[in-house]
Formats: C-alpha cells, structure tokens, sequence
C-alpha cells in the first residue's frame, strides 16, 4: 500500500494477557516510530528504529514491552501481561530518514482496549 | 509529563470566526511541527518551522515560531467546518535524538 498499514484496527484483550501490533511502514522508510495516544491526547513516544535497531527505546514505560524490527521493514510491538492502563492508540509512523529532517507519515493506529 | 502545553485545550467555533492555538514550553526545540488529526486516524503534517520568529503560511492557516524557539502559535482565518480535528504541535530538540515530544493537543469544532 502506500500508506503505513497498521493491524489489526482494534484489539480487545484480557488482563494479563499477552498482545502484538503490527505496523507495515511505507516501502524504503529506514525510520519507524512508535508512539502511544491516549483519548484527546497527544501521542507519547515509545521506540525508534533505525533500519533493525532500536536507536531510542527510552519511551517504553517497563520491561512488559519490547518491539522488533528484524528485517528493517515490517516492526511488531509485543505487550506481556497487559493491564488496563496500557488502554490507549498505538500509532506508527515511518520516514525517509530521520525526523525532522523528512516528514513522518503516521498509520492510522491500532485500538487497543485491556479489559 | 508533557514538555508541550497547548492552549485552549477544547474551541468551539462558528464557521468565519478566526481562532488562535498556542503551543508553549520551557525548553529551547530545534525545529517545531504542526499536526492535525481526524477521528481514527494518523495525525497529518500541516508544517515545520525552524527558525526563530519564522513565520509560515498554509491558506487560511498562519504558523508563528517564537524567538527564542521555546513556543509557537497557529492561527486560522475564516474557520470552515472542514478545519474540526485535533491540532498538536510536536518539538524535536537539539541532542534529543529524532523523536518528536507532542503537545497536549487542542480539539478544535467549526460549526456551520
């Protein structure tokens, strides 16, 4: 596609269980972010990849979440025992290069509700 | 905690009206964006200013950075309902790597 594919839309999970989100970025995007939202809120940044490292994963609230990016293309956030804080947008977003050098373009993010 | 304070947090407007949304903060930001995002999806980059006192312009939309680069000011002329959405400023600082800290966010409303 030739936007940022996110799946699923939505996720509806139970506490303490185990979730990943997927983000499909657009083709030739080294940089990929992710970000999460709460209602009516700004997005809080959680990880950067450059290529297949994680360059910053300074915004990742605890050790529950880990993300990946083994091919410098497709990246999954994985979240261990979610709880219900963890409710919120996660948003993806992928740029040529580093912002704000090149504009990020944003996915149109995954729901994910812990109840 | 939010480096980016945006002011208000909620306007609702008639269509013509114009409005002003402020983005504030103590920290000195290399560059600052403006987004606006619809229900369910991505926020979309409206501009980027970089330089001091920059001033952009984007149709009915004017984008002020301030002087000493810490806060930034988006102003619409003639509010149509197609401007609704929520409006954030994102700062990316010098040393802080390539994240963007975003704003709390303004949720702007034009009604006809």
């Amino acid at each position: 596609g030739a936007g940022v594919s996110q799946t699923p839309s939505n996720k509806v999970t139970e506490k303490g269980k185990y979730v990943e989100l997927r983000c499909d970025p657009i083709s030739g995007h080294t940089a990929l972010y992710w970000y999460r939202q709460s209602l009516g809120q700004g997005p809080e940044f959680l990880i950067y990849f450059q290529g297949t490292g994680a360059a910053d994963d300074s915004g990742l609230p605890n050790d529950r979440f880990f993300a990946v990016r083994p091919e410098g293309s497709v990246s999954t956030l994985k979240i261990q025992r979610t709880e219900r804080g963890d409710s919120a947008v996660y948003l993806c977003a992928s740029s040529k290069d580093r912002v704000p050098n090149t504009e990020a373009f944003f996915g149109q993010g995954t729901r994910l509700t812990v109840v | 905690t939010q480096l980016l304070e945006q002011s208000p947090q909620f306007l609702s407007i008639q269509e013509g009206e114009n409005l002003t949304v402020y983005c504030n903060s103590s920290s000195v930001f290399s560059s600052l964006q403006w987004y606006r995002q619809e229900p369910g999806e991505g926020p979309v980059l409206l501009v980027t200013v970089v330089t001091g006192g920059e001033v952009k312009k984007l149709k009915r939309l004017t984008f002020q950075f301030g002087d000493a680069r810490k806060d930034s000011s988006l102003h619409i002329t003639a509010a149509q309902p197609g401007d609704t959405g929520l409006y954030l400023c994102a700062g990316a600082k010098t040393g802080g790597g390539n994240k963007l800290t975003f704003g709390t966010g303004t949720q702007l409303k034009v009604e006809l």
